[in-house]
């Protein structure tokens, strides 16, 4: 199993342009997350997904949106890229057997804007 | 809404001494889960804590739930340089929505 997929790793943008992160898992979990860690900072979630068709917004949503395309899948765009977007983010899913629902981490992405 | 903080943010140690990290939540947690990010990783799943007052071990990793399940503690013993990393602690939210920690990153000085 691969487990949480993230791609790309690594990414430079210019300030205003948009990308979309994409993030797979193949664990059959209802539950995914996008996380974005500021350097010597903790994970502070940006958008939640309970189950295939819902989103919610996390503690920072702001210039960020979502889309859960299927139970596998859940992307993350960023319409107009900030300096302020510059951090790793990280995609998770949550799920295991009953009683521990323990969260599965991707590798992470590195964006940097210029 | 809930909030999970922890503390020290940071903590400097010699390798062989003990270290704690202490969570605590604005609320009531069913369960409170513990994860270790090594630098330049991902957050890595330790152990789920559920019952009240409950006590872990993992080989030099102890861990507590406190009686009121508002709070938690992560203490490892004797530590080595494979320590190292930032610790974070979770819990779900009423919405069982997973929110972490601000985490704690240990240092060790061999």
């Amino acid at each position: 199993n691969a487990g949480v997929t993230q791609t790309p790793k690594f990414q430079v943008l210019k300030t205003g342009q948009s990308m979309t992160l994409q993030c797979a898992q193949d664990m059959n979990h209802n539950s995914m997350y996008w996380y974005r860690q500021d350097p010597g900072m903790g994970l502070r979630l940006i958008y939640y997904s309970a189950s295939e068709g819902t989103t919610d917004k996390g503690e920072v949503p702001n210039g960020y949106n979502v889309s859960r395309l299927n139970k596998r899948e859940f992307s993350l765009r960023l319409e107009s890229a900030a300096p302020s977007q510059t951090s790793v983010y990280f995609c998770a899913s949550r799920g295991g057997y009953t009683g521990v629902q323990r969260a599965f981490f991707g590798q992470g992405t590195r964006l940097t804007v210029v | 809404g809930q909030q999970v903080m922890q503390i020290p943010q940071y903590q400097h140690v010699q390798e062989g001494e003990d270290f704690t990290t202490y969570c605590n939540s604005s609320t009531t947690l069913s369960n409170i889960q513990w994860y270790k990010q090594r630098p330049g990783g991902h957050p890595v799943f330790l152990i789920q804590l559920v019952k009240s007052g409950e006590v872990k071990k993992q080989k030099r990793l102890t861990f507590q739930f406190g009686e009121a399940k508002k709070n938690s503690s992560l203490h490892i013993t004797a530590t080595q340089t494979t320590d190292v990393g930032t610790y974070f602690c979770a819990g779900p939210n009423a919405g069982n929505m997973l929110t972490f920690g601000g985490g704690t990153r240990l240092m060790v000085k061999p």
